[in-house]
């Protein structure tokens, strides 16, 4: 079956590390995207990605940073600068009209 | 504005209609999407209605769109235990797909 699978569904990170979010999906997307879910908000765009070897910042990049060097993969890093990290992680893809999205990762800081 | 809104919470009797709102703030966007998020999972496409059309109807899901006062509703028949949820209103701005907008989401919740 066709999907995104975003991995772990659980992450814990200590002050001051790095951590790296898994997205990949067997769907022929071009696009993908990753955002940022906070209790009673609606999601803020990190970053997105149109073709392979390409992305553009989000509304809220800062502390974030990804790559897509393969058209199936966008992996998120969720690096130390970033100061409030603990959130829910939505990974998407389109084909240019609606979004599919991936189960999530929840991350929190500990 | 430049936001999507919605009210927070929503709650309904089982087996009645529920009716979710939502005001969007682009006159210029074509897509409008509904979104259904379940506790701990990413969100699910429902349904989505062109800008051009005032009404989209699938199954229990009835879209109602007013362009004029830049207004989408999802209705929900017959509501079901099932349909417990947060429900995401969406507007794509223009023609590129990264510029969707979601609002902040109806907790639709369900009693007996």
């Amino acid at each position: 079956d066709g999907g995104i699978t975003q991995s772990p569904k659980y992450l814990f990170r200590k002050e001051g590390q790095n951590v790296t979010l898994s997205c990949e999906q067997n769907l022929n997307h071009d696009a993908m995207y990753w955002y940022r879910q906070d209790p009673g908000q609606g999601l803020r765009l990190i970053y997105y990605s149109q073709i392979v070897n390409d992305f553009q910042k989000g509304d809220i990049a800062e502390g974030y940073s990804v790559s897509r060097e393969k058209k199936e993969s966008f992996p998120l890093t969720v690096t130390s600068a970033q100061k409030n990290p603990t959130a829910f992680y939505l990974c998407a893809s389109t084909p240019g009209y609606g979004y599919t999205f991936g189960s999530g990762t929840r991350l929190t800081v500990v | 504005g430049e936001d999507v809104e919605q009210s927070l919470f929503l709650s309904v009797r089982e087996g009645d209609s529920s009716v979710i709102n939502c005001t969007y703030t682009d006159s210029s966007s074509t897509y409008l999407y509904w979104y259904k998020q379940e506790p701990g999972a990413g969100l699910q496409l429902l349904t989505y209605i062109f800008s051009n059309m005032d009404m989209k109807q699938d199954q229990r899901l009835t879209v109602l769109l007013n362009k004029k006062d830049k207004h989408l509703s999802l209705r929900i028949a017959d509501t079901q235990t099932g349909d417990s949820a947060i429900y995401f209103c969406a507007e794509r701005r223009g023609s590129s797909a990264s510029k969707i907008i979601f609002g902040s989401g109806t907790r639709l919740s369900i009693r007996p």
